[in-house]
């Protein structure tokens, strides 16, 4: 089984400033990846970013990066000079070896970006 | 370039009836999972289909069935409805079965049962 902790309901930052989401993951696969969503109020889940677990170094996408430490399990997200617009839910999700397409997610956390 | 397209977007049901949802999609994805996502919680897979067959299934009683078509489009029907089954339920699709970051999700059913 798998299972994915998300420790922060809620967070909250200044707009540009940068901000960093929890993630904490259990699995007994030794292959498996890592998954970021952003869901807005309009429901849909959209791709942030991924990082495969013998990806070698951390995965970033745009002003998105993932602070990958497999020892400790944990796929924190890294949000750099937040913006409005990233007020949202944010979840964590794990899928392992060729089952990627069954995604377990975390509870979530929501993130206010303040002007 | 149209994403996932659901249908409907809401939908109020009384306990006891069935419901079925509709979800095309993207243009060049052949696989369609669904997932429900309970008011504050994370998407719970329900199962997967690819080649017009359930692929993979998540911890979900035989009251939720689906279906894919040629097209590749796909239909969750749930039966006997309870109030625990009022959620969000969205559909994700994707080239293939494994690979869960090319997926797009689309905007969701709200279901509610009364």
């Amino acid at each position: 089984a798998q299972k994915i902790t998300q420790t922060q309901p809620g967070m909250f930052v200044q707009e540009k400033e940068a901000v960093t989401l929890d993630c904490t993951y259990d699995t007994s696969d030794p292959s498996y990846g890592l998954f970021w969503y952003k869901q807005p109020s309009s429901g849909e889940m959209i791709f942030l970013i991924y990082q495969g677990s013998y990806d070698q170094q951390n995965a970033t996408e745009g002003r998105y990066s993932l602070n990958f430490q497999k020892a400790r399990k944990s796929a924190n997200l890294v949000i750099s000079a937040s913006q409005l617009g990233d007020s949202a839910m944010y979840f964590c999700a794990i899928g392992s070896g060729t089952s990627y397409g069954k995604l377990t997610f975390g509870q979530g956390t929501i993130l206010t970006v303040h002007p | 370039d149209a994403g996932v397209t659901q249908s409907p977007t809401h939908l109020i049901k009384t306990r006891g009836q069935q419901v079925t949802l509709r979800c095309s999609p993207k243009s060049g994805h052949d696989t369609v999972s669904w997932y429900q996502q309970a008011l504050g919680q994370g998407p719970q897979f329900i199962f997967q289909y690819y080649e017009e067959e359930e692929r993979q299934r998540g911890n979900f009683p035989d009251r939720f069935s689906g279906h894919q078509f040629p097209n590749y489009s796909s239909e969750l029907n749930v039966n006997a409805l309870l109030l625990g089954d009022s959620a969000l339920y969205l559909c994700a699709s994707s080239t293939g079965t494994g690979v869960g970051y090319g997926y797009t999700f689309g905007s969701g059913t709200r279901l509610t049962v009364v």
